[in-house]
C-alpha cells in the first residue's frame, strides 16, 4: 500500500522568509511525486512533480521541491514567501504503471503574514 | 489549457434524494476520477475510470456509483443521499497511458450539503 504523510497541519511564515512544507511517503516501487495547491473554495492546481532525474525540481510560482530517496521525503520549498502563497498544499504519490491510484496527504495550510 | 468543468458548485439535497454530480473535460483524457475532500482527511478516491464504460472502485466507493458513457463525461451518483455524504467532491482527469507521468487536472469542486 502507498501512503503520504504531511506532518504539519499548519505552517506559518513571515513574508520574505523561506518556507518549507514537509512530505514523506511510503510506496512499493519507484514513486512519482506531486505537489498541488488549493485556494479557498477552488479545485487543486498542479505545482510540480518528480518523475526521475535531478532530485531538485522547479515548478510554478517560484516553488521547488527536493526528492530524497533515502529519507523518502519530498519537501516543498520557496526561498521568499509571499502573502499570496497562503493556501492549502497537498503532496501526492503514485507508483509507476498505476495511473489510477494517486494517494494524497491530508494537506498543510500555509499562512504567510505580512 | 485543460478545462475540467463540474456542473454544480453548490448543492443542497435532502436525505434519501438521488444526486447526480456531472464532470466534463475537454482534453481527450482517458482517465477520470472522483475524489471526496473532508477537513483533516485529505482527498480520498471514490471511483475512477480509465476508458468509456470502464470503472474501478477507489478507497471509499460505498454509497456511490459512477457512469461514463462518453469519454469526456464522468458522473458521480449518490443513489440515496445521507448526511455523512456532505462533503466537497472533486473531479479530475489525466492522460491514460499506463506509465504516464502526468499530473491530475481538477475541476473547481462541488460542495454538497445533505440535510
Amino acid at each position: 500500500a502507498q501512503s503520504v504523510a504531511q506532518p504539519e497541519d499548519q505552517v506559518n511564515v513571515a513574508e520574505g522568509n523561506p518556507l518549507t512544507v514537509k512530505c514523506t511517503y511510503s510506496v512499493s516501487g519507484n514513486p512519482y511525486l506531486f505537489w498541488y495547491v488549493q485556494y479557498p473554495n477552488r479545485g487543486l492546481q498542479f505545482l510540480l512533480k518528480y518523475i526521475t532525474g535531478d532530485n531538485l525540481v522547479k515548478g510554478s510560482y517560484g516553488f521547488e521541491a527536493e526528492f530524497n530517496k533515502s529519507q523518502t521525503s519530498f519537501h516543498l520549498k520557496k526561498p521568499s514567501a509571499l502573502v499570496s502563497d497562503s493556501a492549502l498544499y497537498f503532496c501526492a504519490v503514485r507508483v509507476v504503471f498505476n495511473a489510477g491510484k494517486s494517494t494524497f496527504g491530508d494537506g498543510t495550510t500555509l499562512t504567510v503574514k505580512p | 489549457d485543460v478545462k475540467v468543468t463540474q456542473s454544480s458548485r453548490y448543492l443542497v439535497k435532502r436525505t434519501g434524494e438521488k444526486v447526480f454530480l456531472e464532470c466534463v473535460q475537454d482534453m481527450d483524457h482517458e482517465n477520470m476520477f472522483w475524489y471526496r475532500q473532508d477537513p483533516g482527511l485529505g482527498l480520498r478516491l471514490i471511483y475512477f475510470s480509465y476508458d468509456v464504460k470502464m470503472k474501478e472502485k477507489g478507497d471509499i466507493p460505498e454509497g456511490y456509483s459512477v457512469s461514463r458513457e462518453k469519454k469526456e463525461r464522468f458522473s458521480l451518483i449518490l443513489e440515496s443521499a445521507s448526511t455523512n455524504q456532505t462533503s466537497m467532491y472533486l473531479c479530475a482527469s489525466s492522460f491514460g497511458l499506463a506509465a504516464n507521468t502526468g499530473e491530475l487536472f481538477f475541476g473547481e469542486g462541488s460542495r454538497l450539503t445533505v440535510l
